[in-house]
């Protein structure tokens, strides 16, 4: 198992660029999470989905973030146009989903992390 | 809404000492708990998870955690640290019916050889 792919591994970028990062998930989990790390907030989680369907993104800092996951094998978390604030490593994660009403554990991928200039 | 907190920001030992990290939630509920290890540049990884049944629990690395449900707490310990077990600890809680996992802000554990 591969476990959780995530790429790019680091991106720098220049304040008011596109950035598009790119998640895959652990084949079968049916859960996804995009969690967003600084050293001054911590693990903040942005979004998730639950079968592909967006359930919860009210941690999207604002409307120039996005995320989209078309199909079960694939998520993309879009900031247009970054900011240096956006600077942070961002973690992609998934789980089989939910066993008797419990979610499972999350396993990690191995972030992406954002420089803006 | 739960929380879930952790009481030391900054934990040094020296190798060969015990270690104890703090972690209570705030929920009335059924609870799985979780401690998740994040070592420096690397991406968070499960230590130990307690689901039901025995409340002690044991796992990698010798690390285990009792779950105290009166104290609402799920503490992580460890009998003898070693130089290798620098990194930043997170407690998380998840609460029946909701798909998230609640993270604490974690606790930076620097152990000097």
């Amino acid at each position: 198992d591969a476990g959780v792919i995530q790429s790019p591994r680091h991106e720098v970028t220049e304040m008011g660029q596109e950035v598009t990062l790119r998640c895959k998930p652990i084949s079968g989990h049916n859960s996804l999470f995009w969690y967003r790390q600084t050293m001054m907030r911590g693990l903040e989680l942005l979004i998730y989905f639950n079968n592909n369907v967006p359930i919860d993104d009210s941690g999207m800092p604002e409307d120039r973030f996005s995320a989209k996951m078309p199909n079960a094998s694939f998520s993309t978390l879009k900031i247009q146009p970054s900011e240096p604030r956006d600077s942070a490593v961002y973690f992609c994660a998934s789980s089989p989903g939910t066993s008797g009403g419990f979610s499972n554990e999350q396993f990690f991928g191995p972030g992406t992390r954002l420089t803006v200039l | 809404a739960q929380s879930v907190s952790q009481h030391n920001h900054h934990v040094i030992l020296s190798e060969a000492a015990s270690l104890e990290l703090g972690c209570n939630y705030s929920y009335g509920g059924t609870v799985n708990l979780f401690w998740y290890v994040q070592y420096p540049g690397q991406h968070l990884q499960l230590l130990l998870k307690y689901f039901s049944g025995d409340p002690l629990v044991k796992g990698i690395k010798g690390f285990e955690a009792e779950f105290i449900k009166s104290k609402f707490s799920f503490n992580l310990r460890k009998p003898s640290v070693q130089w290798s077990d620098t990194a930043e600890y997170f407690c998380a809680v998840n609460v029946k019916g909701y798909s998230t996992l609640t993270f604490g802000k974690g606790t930076m554990l620097l152990v000097s050889p």
